[in-house]
């Protein structure tokens, strides 16, 4: 149980180009669902939080116009990097909790480059 | 305060021995603290979690030890094996109070040589 998927796996695109990816929660109901962005060798930085039928909370940082994130069911988040560039190449990872909202369970994550 | 500080950078064990991750925290409102384990170009997948109620908790080969009193919470990983050669990372929330976002430690990256 609790399994997220993400699609694409991988894109590439050209740089200027709108890329959208998806996270999907299989098997449950996700009431709140996170993206996080990693790159090579670090740790994990969330970047929004966001929940069913309402906006998403960005973190200090992040550029909401830049990383749109749509929360239109409780099992399925999608993000999309508007205008990219190769600075916005790096691993995206959706995780999604339940409604105890405790655990996080991640998907696999998407590899975006940006030519 | 809300920084949750990991060591060692890296570790090499070998094949049999315990591996021991750990992790330190200063906010006392965390109530949550996961471990999860990440292979190269894969997502992070829960490996074990505790609550500040218990002290140790064990599921096969993994133990969490978390220690209240000095903030500090362990993994260990007893007969480490080959596959478990992957970057580990702890966590920490507060999901009681409405915050379920995890502060991530550095992670780990942790080798076991045969």
């Amino acid at each position: 149980g609790a399994v997220v998927s993400q699609h694409p796996s991988w894109v590439i695109c050209k740089s200027g180009t709108s890329v959208k990816i998806e996270c999907r929660s299989l098997d449950f109901q996700a009431t709140t669902m996170f993206w996080y962005r990693q790159f090579p060798k670090q740790s994990l930085m969330l970047m929004a939080t966001s929940n069913e039928g309402s906006k998403a909370t960005y973190e200090q940082g992040v550029e909401k116009d830049k990383f749109l994130i749509n929360h239109a069911s409780l099992t399925l988040s999608t993000l999309t990097v508007t205008s990219a560039h190769p600075e916005d190449s790096s691993f995206y990872i959706c995780s999604a909790s339940t409604d105890r909202g405790d655990t996080q369970y991640f998907g696999p994550g998407t590899r975006l480059t940006v030519l | 305060q809300q920084q949750v500080k990991q060591s060692p950078q890296s570790l090499i064990v070998q094949k049999g021995g315990i591996s021991i991750i750990n992790c330190a925290y200063e906010n006392t409102a965390f109530d949550y603290f996961p471990w999860y384990q990440q292979f190269p170009g894969k997502g992070p997948a829960l490996l074990i979690a505790i609550r500040p109620d218990v002290s140790e908790k064990k599921e096969g080969r993994f133990t969490i030890s978390f220690n209240k009193s000095a903030k500090q919470f362990s993994l260990h990983i007893m007969d480490s094996q080959p596959g478990d050669s992957a970057t580990y990372f702890c966590a920490a929330s507060n999901p009681n109070f409405g915050n379920e976002k995890l502060t991530f430690g550095t992670g780990t990256r942790l080798t076991i040589i045969p």
